[in-house]
């Protein structure tokens, strides 16, 4: 069946590192794939998004590039902030009607 | 606009009771979904709700029920509640995902504590 699996925390950085989280997927046919971030005590906010192979995702200087070829989505940040440590989902889905999660990575940043 | 909004935030309750929780979809939403996120884990698809019926299941047992209203709110439903039931539960609205992907947006969820 289709899942997803992201590499395991937590993830420690100092301020203005470089990140990078693995995201690699299970899937028939073409999922549209997404990262979630969780900061404590809220639910789930949309992060990025790429519906096709080879599309880019990003906000908030997140990025995300969807592979087709080595099925996966890694998310990277070229300089994290304190503000940016919270818990971070993979995630696809085909239809929209349902999301896989993976099981979530936490990311601390110290200043 | 609100978002989505889950009602109550935190709930404790003792094994073998039932629960409901409750949840309205972002304005112009007419989907609901309801996920299940134990301590240290992703969220779980439970179920999917549109035009008042269950649309797509997820791997939980019938203990797990749900309803939706005509103005696209919805409910679920928790019987004979055991302990592992104690999770964060997210609700998800979304436009027909039908019509093509569109967006999903989550509530902020309820706490359900069992003891």
């Amino acid at each position: 069946g289709d899942s997803v699996t992201q590499m395991e925390g937590p993830v420690t950085l100092s301020e203005e590192a470089f990140l990078t989280i693995n995201c690699t997927y299970t899937a028939t046919g073409y999922p549209s794939l997404f990262w979630y971030v969780q900061y404590p005590g809220e639910g789930l906010q949309l992060l990025l998004k790429a519906t096709k192979a080879d599309d880019k995702g990003s906000n908030k200087g997140f990025e995300a590039t969807y592979r087709k070829e080595t099925t996966s989505f890694h998310l990277e940040k070229g300089s994290v902030q304190v503000s940016d440590s919270a818990v971070y989902f993979c995630a696809l889905s085909k239809t929209g009607n349902q999301f896989y999660f993976g099981t979530g990575t936490s990311l601390t940043v110290i200043p | 606009d609100a978002g989505v909004t889950q009602s109550p935030t935190h709930l404790i309750k003792t094994r073998g009771q039932q629960v409901t929780l409750r949840c309205s979809p972002k304005s112009g939403h007419d989907t609901v979904s309801w996920y299940q996120q134990a301590l240290g884990q992703g969220p779980q698809f439970i179920f999917q709700y549109y035009e008042e019926e269950e649309r797509q299941r997820g791997n939980f047992p019938d203990r797990f029920s749900g309803h939706q209203f005509p103005n696209y709110s919805s409910e679920l439903n928790v019987n004979a509640l055991l302990l592992g039931d104690s999770a964060l539960y997210l609700c998800a609205s979304s436009l027909d995902p039908g019509l093509g992907f569109r967006g999903t947006f989550f509530g902020q969820g309820t706490r359900l504590t069992v003891v």
